[in-house]
Order: structure tokens, then sequence, then C-alpha cells
């Protein structure tokens, strides 16, 4: 059974770094493309970013792709979703998805996990 | 590629054909998904491809479409399917459309 489970989020200053992870199981984690999505409280999806299997190509939606960074640790079976200079547009809920049929394509998704940016 | 969804909100009947629409700023080649999710859930993969169906899900729910304009239908609504569902570009980088939400009227 693949198993997603994101960590790390809680209350942040404004400004602060955070860095989440994803722990997987009940797959071979080495072998697909993972993902972010984060949901702002009430509204709708918004795609973060990608990384493939050796790490060798990383996509970002372009408004992030200087404020955070996405790594993975395959021997930990772990994603990462580095967070920097965060604002209070950074409020979500952070999900994790592994891209198991295609690339792009979100098979299976994490429960997510709230990160608050507060002062 | 900006994806606009249609309608926001739609309440119908249990029991009903239900057809939601999602319509892309240009042709993405059938790379559409549809997710479905529940409140307080993560969203959970429904149509992939514009047509088929991902496995475990129920053959009520269908997707059609091509080019810029996809339709995700129920073909008879029952009340586990109140949600907010979601489309999905995957043609040129990944866009959501900002989602229908369905109710039981």
């Amino acid at each position: 059974e693949v198993k997603l489970v994101e960590s790390g989020g809680g209350l942040v200053q404004p400004g602060r770094s955070l860095k989440l992870s994803c722990a997987a199981s009940g797959f071979s984690f080495n072998d697909y493309w993972m993902g972010w999505v984060r949901q702002a409280p009430g509204k709708g999806l918004e795609w973060i970013g990608e990384i493939n299997q050796d790490s060798s190509t990383i996509n970002y939606t372009p408004s992030l792709k200087d404020k955070f960074t996405i790594s993975r640790d395959n021997a930990q079976n772990t994603l990462y979703l580095q967070m920097s200079k965060l604002g209070s547009e950074d409020t979500a809920i952070y999900y994790c998805a592994i891209e198991l049929t295609t690339e792009g394509l979100f098979d299976y998704w994490g429960q997510g996990v709230m990160v608050t940016v507060s002062s | 590629i900006q994806m606009t969804q249609s309608p926001s909100l739609l309440s119908a009947s249990v029991g009903d054909r239900v057809t939601l629409s999602c319509k892309a700023g240009q042709n993405i080649n059938n790379y559409l998904a549809w997710y479905q999710q529940k409140l307080g859930e993560a969203p959970k993969l429904l149509i992939y491809n514009a047509n088929s169906l991902q496995t475990g899900i129920p053959s009520r729910f269908s997707g059609s479409g091509s080019g810029t304009d996809y339709t995700l239908t129920i073909s008879s609504l029952q009340p586990e399917d109140v949600a907010t569902y979601f489309c999905q570009q995957y043609n040129s980088w990944l866009t959501f459309g900002s989602g229908t939400k369905l109710e039981i009227k």
C-alpha cells in the first residue's frame, strides 16, 4: 500500500525558513517522480514543483522557484521541501504526491501538513 | 496554461446525471486529470488522460473531451460524491482549475 506521510509543519514567523519532509513507503521510491502541491485555507490547489528519480531534473512553478527547494534522499525514502523567506501568503496545507502513472499526474497524496506563517 | 472550471458551485439531487466542465487556455492534448477532494481530506485521482478511470474508482465517473474542452460526468449522483472537484493539465508544466463544489440538493 502506498503511504506518504508529511511532517515538519507548524507556526513560523514571517521571513523565516522551514523544511518539510515526506516519508514514503509501500512502493519503490527511487523509481518515481515526486511532487509538492499546496492549498491555502479555503482555496484551490497550487502546484509547487516536482523532482525526478535521481534528482537530475527539478521543475518549479515560476513564482516559487527562488523561495522553495525540492530534494530527495532515496536511501531514506524521503522527499523534502525547503522553504525560505516565508510570508503570510505561504500559509497553506502542503501535500506531497507520487507521480506513479506518468510525470505530472498525482496518483497518490499524503494527508498534508499545515504551515502557518504569522508573527 | 490557465484552467477554467464551471460552474463553481453545483447543487443536484441523488440519482441525477451531473456534468462538470473544465476549459484550458490552449490545446492540452488530452493531458487532463480530475481529482475529488472531500472536506478535510487530500485530493484523490479519479480520471487521467481525459478519459481513463483510475483503479478503484466507481464506474459512474467518466471523463471526456479533447483539445481545450473537457468534462467530468457522474452518471448517477450518490451522497458520498459530495466534494470539490479539480481538473489539472499536465501537458505543459502543471496547473489546476479553481474547482467545482458539488453538493446535494
